[in-house]
């Protein structure tokens, strides 16, 4: 059993185009969060969730929203897609108090050519 | 706000021998968490160890031990008997409330 599940794995789109990654935990965790790694493999905190509740908008664009239909699930949907979105997506999820391990999903590498 | 610092970009470590990374973080909170994670040329977030502000006893997972100066707000990860497999990239973390925040990264390679 996978704990947090991240699909695609993989998303190759051209430069304006809008698509979505999902992501699932099975942990029965209240918070989860949305990274973005870059070339350099800096790790960006990009939202944070708790419960179904947006906490944290790291003063990301308006182009990503995130939608949380349930605490198990926090998808992220990405508007008119630029080169620079081109990066890999990482959704966690952990426990309140935030005193144990976040746990990840496997990534999404998204290339917008 | 807070902010985690590592200021070693790469490090290179014979195998057999211990190697130490370096982790200093900043926060008004008092209560807080320390992790190190591991991110192999794989891709995928493995967790290390764990610190929270409250604890008196460094953390020891295996061949991971995190030094815990709390008034120097240092978080240094020590990896006992380095291993080939151990090379990889390696973040130190904090977290306080809602928020999971990572330093810059340390690359680690093992040379055998």
């Amino acid at each position: 059993d996978t704990a947090v599940s991240q699909t695609p794995k993989y998303l190759v789109t051209q430069m304006g185009n809008d698509k979505s990654i999902k992501c699932e935990q099975n942990l029965g965790h209240d918070t989860m969060y949305w990274y973005k790694q870059d070339s350099k493999k800096f790790l960006k905190i990009m939202f944070s969730y708790n419960n179904k509740e947006l906490i944290i908008n790291e003063t990301v664009p308006n182009r990503f929203s995130p939608k949380s239909p349930d605490k198990a699930h926090l998808n992220l949907h990405i508007n008119s897609l630029e080169l620079g979105d081109s990066a890999v997506y990482f959704c966690a999820s952990s426990p309140l108090p935030s005193n144990t391990e976040a746990f990840f999903g496997q990534g999404t590498r998204l290339t917008v050519v | 706000a807070q902010k985690i610092t590592q200021t070693q970009p790469g490090m290179f470590v014979q195998e057999k021998e211990a190697v130490t990374l370096d982790c200093t973080y900043d926060t008004s909170d008092q209560s807080y968490g320390l992790f190190w994670y591991k991110q192999p040329s794989s891709g995928e977030m493995i967790f290390l160890i764990y610190q929270g502000s409250y604890d008196e006893q460094n953390a020891t997972e295996g061949r991971y031990s995190l030094n815990f100066q709390k008034a120097r707000k240092s978080a240094n990860l020590v990896i006992s008997a380095s291993q080939l497999g151990d090379s990889a990239m390696y973040f130190c973390a904090m977290t306080t409330r809602y928020k999971l925040s990572f330093g810059a990264g340390t690359t680690v390679t093992v040379r055998a």
